[in-house]
């Protein structure tokens, strides 16, 4: 049973436009949400996190937003850069859960074209 | 300062061999985390420890067991593999028990390969 879905395994955008990632969650006991960034051969990078009190959180060029009633947040980077090529990874933890365990999606592979 | 790193990068076992990753935290990091990685999948957190102790664990057999150091360097060992432990182990550090532990500083990786 997957709590975090990334159901496009990847996604090309062209360089200097919005790159949009999307992830949906099922459990609603999942109150932090956070973006990693995978290069290959490389473990996953911290990205951006939002806390399920907000809706909205923006760091740069990133922008996570958070649907609850959806259960869905999304990933805004503008523009996008050659850079940003990269494997992206939603993953999603409840602060009740003493495992402090995070849960992952499969990730999604964003190709920048110059 | 020192980020995190996993020996070895990468190694070949046997089906019922037993095997051993190392993992050094980032520096003033207490917390360490271990994920195993499928191709084509998340990571998956196998288990964490939090000064010294074991503090959470995933959905693994007690054939994955691990230990923290007092210098919180961290090792993942696992007995009698099995074809299906193949794949990308993973460990990450972070600092403390609270919110800010989910932002997680991850080592390259050790990938492994049960033959």
């Amino acid at each position: 049973d997957q709590q975090v879905k990334q159901n496009s395994p990847s996604l090309s955008v062209q360089e200097g436009r919005i790159s949009i990632l999307n992830c949906d969650y099922t459990n609603s006991m999942f109150d932090y949400f956070l973006w990693y960034k995978k290069y290959p051969a490389e473990g996953p990078t911290f990205l951006i996190s939002i806390s399920s009190i907000k809706d909205k959180n923006e760091d740069g060029r990133f922008t996570v937003f958070l649907n609850k009633s959806a259960k869905h947040l999304s990933l805004h980077i503008v523009p996008s850069q050659p850079g940003d090529s990269a494997v992206y990874f939603c993953a999603a933890s409840a602060e009740k859960d003493s495992n402090y365990q995070l849960i992952w999606g499969a990730g999604t592979k964003l190709i920048i074209k110059p | 300062e020192t980020g995190v790193t996993q020996s070895p990068t990468h190694l070949i076992k046997t089906r019922g061999q037993q095997v051993t990753l190392r993992c050094s935290s980032q520096s003033g990091h207490n917390t360490v985390s271990w994920y195993q990685q499928a191709l084509g999948q998340g990571p998956q957190f196998i288990f964490q420890y939090y000064r010294e102790e074991e503090n959470g664990r995933g959905n693994f057999p007690p054939r994955f067991s691990g230990l923290q150091f007092p210098n919180y360097s961290s090792e993942l060992n696992v007995n009698a593999l099995e074809l299906d432990d193949s794949a990308l182990y993973l460990c990450a550090s972070s600092l403390g028990l609270s919110a800010r532990s989910y932002e997680q500083y991850f080592g390259p990786g050790t990938r492994l390969t049960v033959t």
